[in-house]
């Protein structure tokens, strides 16, 4: 079945350790996102992907990096610089380059605590 | 620039119907609408693009007013599967990302 396959989908990090979300689709898509979404909040665009070997800062970049070197393949690290990193992360993809006409399909979410 | 839902919450009744908005300070290319369950990923409803036609799935549908930079997802004779959080998601400026609102909660009794 084609999707996009998050992994883990909990994990707890210690204060002050990186830590890489993996996202994997198969759908063949070329362009991939992240979001970070918090408890009762909308969701909030990290990076995103328009084509492999490059990516864009979205609005709250700040403290995560992310890599794009193959097309199914779009990792997030979660960096000790972010300063409050629990929350929900939902990678997606779309056919095209960007999002307008295109369906934007989600992951199933990574939970991420910081303990 | 977020776009704001209204309302943020809403409590029906099996069978009643709801609206929810959706607005932007920005020109907007397309809206696109998402309900969520809790834990869940959001799963697609439908996309309005910049004149086009007003979108219908079953019972739902939606109108993208340009000119206003608002949309409005309509909600009509609610079934208990309605129930989740909706989402716009809205692309602004030709930027090609999507930026999503504040979310609707929707909770429908029997």
């Amino acid at each position: 079945d084609g999707g996009i396959t998050q992994s883990p989908k909990y994990l707890f990090r210690k204060e002050g350790q990186n830590v890489t979300l993996s996202c994997e689709q198969n759908l063949n898509h070329d362009a991939m996102y992240w979001y970070r979404q918090d408890p009762g909040q909308g969701l909030r665009l990290i990076y995103y992907s328009q084509i492999v070997n490059d990516f864009q800062k979205g609005d709250i970049a700040e403290g995560y990096s992310v890599s794009r070197e193959k097309k199914e393949s779009f990792p997030l690290t979660v960096t000790s610089a972010q300063k409050n990193p629990t929350a929900f992360y939902l990678c997606a993809s779309s056919i095209g380059q960007g999002a307008f006409g295109n369906t934007i399909y989600f992951g199933e979410g990574s939970w991420l605590t910081v303990v | 620039q977020q776009p704001v839902q209204s309302p943020q919450a809403v409590i029906l009744r099996e069978g009643e119907d709801a609206v929810i908005n959706c607005s932007s300070s920005k020109a907007l290319y397309s809206v696109h609408w998402y309900r969520q369950k809790h834990g869940e990923a959001p799963v697609f409803l439908m996309i309005l693009l910049k004149g086009g036609e007003q979108m219908r799935h079953e019972k739902i549908s939606a109108s993208f007013n340009e000119k206003k930079q608002q949309s409005s997802l309509y909600l009509t004779a609610s079934q208990l599967s309605y129930s989740g959080t909706y989402f716009c998601g809205t692309e602004q400026d030709n930027t090609d990302k999507l930026i999503f609102g504040t979310g609707t909660r929707l909770q429908v009794f029997p």
